[in-house]
């Protein structure tokens, strides 16, 4: 049974940092490209981030450029994104996905001063 | 970048009907498309990839159709669990971008 678990969600400081996982069961990380989607309060989907699955190659939406890092561990079979410089904008539920497929329950990033 | 955009944003619809919902691609993106949907206070769905290619656990009244950038999605008898918010997204190249949405209501 596939599983993506995300977790690293909770209330933070304008400026300050957050680092969300993915945990993922029931396929290997280098058999499918990933990504991060985010959804304000009362808004659509918002593609956020995605990495290939071969790692090598890593994309970001213009709203998070320079601010947000998408990695992963392999061995832990786990996704990650790093999000520094928050701003109250980048509240929301983020949701980690495989490329068309899969989806987490998502966390909740909350940002304000 | 490719935009999407959907049509409608919203419709009215009864039990039984047939529904069709519209997304454009800004550029063409071949049959790199998947559908979603998404119940308030849950995580989104996939329905469909490659445009038309239904997921397991999606009944067969939803299909899929379209390639390059105008693509379709229909449900041929709404059923009460299928009054939701429809997404499309592209995913042919980064940024992967998702159309505004489409809400199903009664």
């Amino acid at each position: 049974e596939v599983q993506l678990v995300e977790s690293g969600g909770g209330w933070v400081q304008t400026g300050r940092s957050l680092r969300l996982s993915c945990v993922v069961s029931g396929f290997t990380l280098d058999r499918y490209g990933m990504g991060w989607v985010r959804q304000g309060p009362g808004k659509g989907l918002e593609w956020v981030s995605g990495i290939s699955s071969s790692g090598v190659t890593t994309a970001y939406a213009d709203s998070v450029k320079g601010r947000f890092t998408i990695s992963r561990d392999t061995a832990k079979n786990t996704l990650y994104l790093q999000m520094s410089s928050l701003r109250p904008e980048d509240t929301g539920f983020y949701y980690c996905a495989s490329v068309a497929d899969y989806w987490g329950q998502g966390t909740l990033v909350s940002v304000s001063s | 970048d490719i935009q999407m955009t959907q049509s409608p944003s919203s419709v009215s619809a009864s039990i039984g009907d047939r529904v069709i919902i519209t997304c454009r691609a800004s550029q063409g993106i071949t049959n790199s498309l998947a559908w979603f949907q998404q119940k308030p206070g849950k995580a989104p769905k996939s329905l469909m990839f490659g445009a038309s290619i239904l997921q397991s656990w999606v009944p067969s009244r939803f299909s899929g159709s379209g390639s390059g950038t105008d693509f379709t999605l229909t449900i041929s008898s709404l059923q009460p669990e299928d009054f939701a918010t429809y997404y499309c997204q592209h995913y042919h190249a980064y940024p992967y971008s998702f159309g505004p949405g489409t809400k199903v209501v009664l």
